[in-house]
């Protein structure tokens, strides 16, 4: 079955780069999408690539996928104590049945000092 | 407030009692998700609506889990003879038509069985 693989923790000194990474398992998904998690809350979508691009830039964020080994990261330029959470990594499986839903990883905790 | 919303935000019930959760969804979206979360997990697909029909259900949905969403707009989760194993987030999420594109998460429902 489709698996989403992801480090659990990462650690970053506030005004660092940090880089979230990310294996997926399904060669035909369409989009991958990173989501945010703060403590009690729902999640929020980050950004997401369709599986034609190798880049993805918005911001502070740069998404970079290698389809070929199947390998999606996430780099958060100057992480601040604001982008503490648990960030993850999801993908389109083909399921054949047309509900595109979301397959998810464990997420990573990401915990920034100050 | 346009999101996606969830009631109630927490719920805490003994075992072998009967919880509903409630979702509304963005008001022009026809496709509603549900999924659950344990700690330290990412989200589990459950199930899946388009419009009124329910096009997908995982294997995760035993058969004390009933769905519904009578009139395609919002949807209601109810858990019968709850479990301690029940115990978890329950998100519901939402997105416009189309292939993919993003995916709008409530803030969940809480439950706790004792």
């Amino acid at each position: 079955g489709e698996d989403v693989e992801q480090s659990l923790f990462l650690s970053v000194r506030e005004g660092d780069s940090s880089v979230i990474n990310c294996t997926y398992t399904d060669s035909s998904s369409t989009y991958l999408y990173w989501y945010k998690q703060e403590p009690g809350a729902g999640l929020q979508l980050l950004t997401y690539i369709f599986s034609n691009m190798d880049m993805k830039q918005d911001q502070r964020l740069t998404v970079l996928l290698n389809k070929k080994d199947k390998h999606l990261s996430l780099r958060i330029a100057d992480t601040q104590t604001g982008d503490s959470a648990i960030y993850f990594c999801a993908e389109i499986p083909y399921s054949g049945a047309g509900s595109y839903q979301l397959t998810f990883g464990k997420g990573t905790k990401l915990s920034v000092i100050p | 407030d346009t999101g996606v919303s969830q009631d109630p935000r927490h719920k805490i019930t003994k075992r072998g009692q009967n919880v509903t959760f409630r979702c509304d969804p963005i008001s022009e979206h026809n496709r509603l998700y549900w999924y659950r979360q344990t700690l330290g997990q990412g989200p589990e697909f459950l199930t899946y609506f388009q419009n009124e029909a329910q096009l997908e259900k995982s294997r995760l949905l035993s058969d004390r889990f009933s769905a519904e969403r009578p009139k395609g707009s919002f949807s209601t989760l109810e858990i019968q003879r709850t479990e301690q194993g029940d115990s978890a987030m329950y998100l519901c999420a939402s997105r416009d038509r189309g292939d993919a594109g993003e995916l709008f998460f409530g803030e969940g429902s809480r439950l706790t069985v004792l």
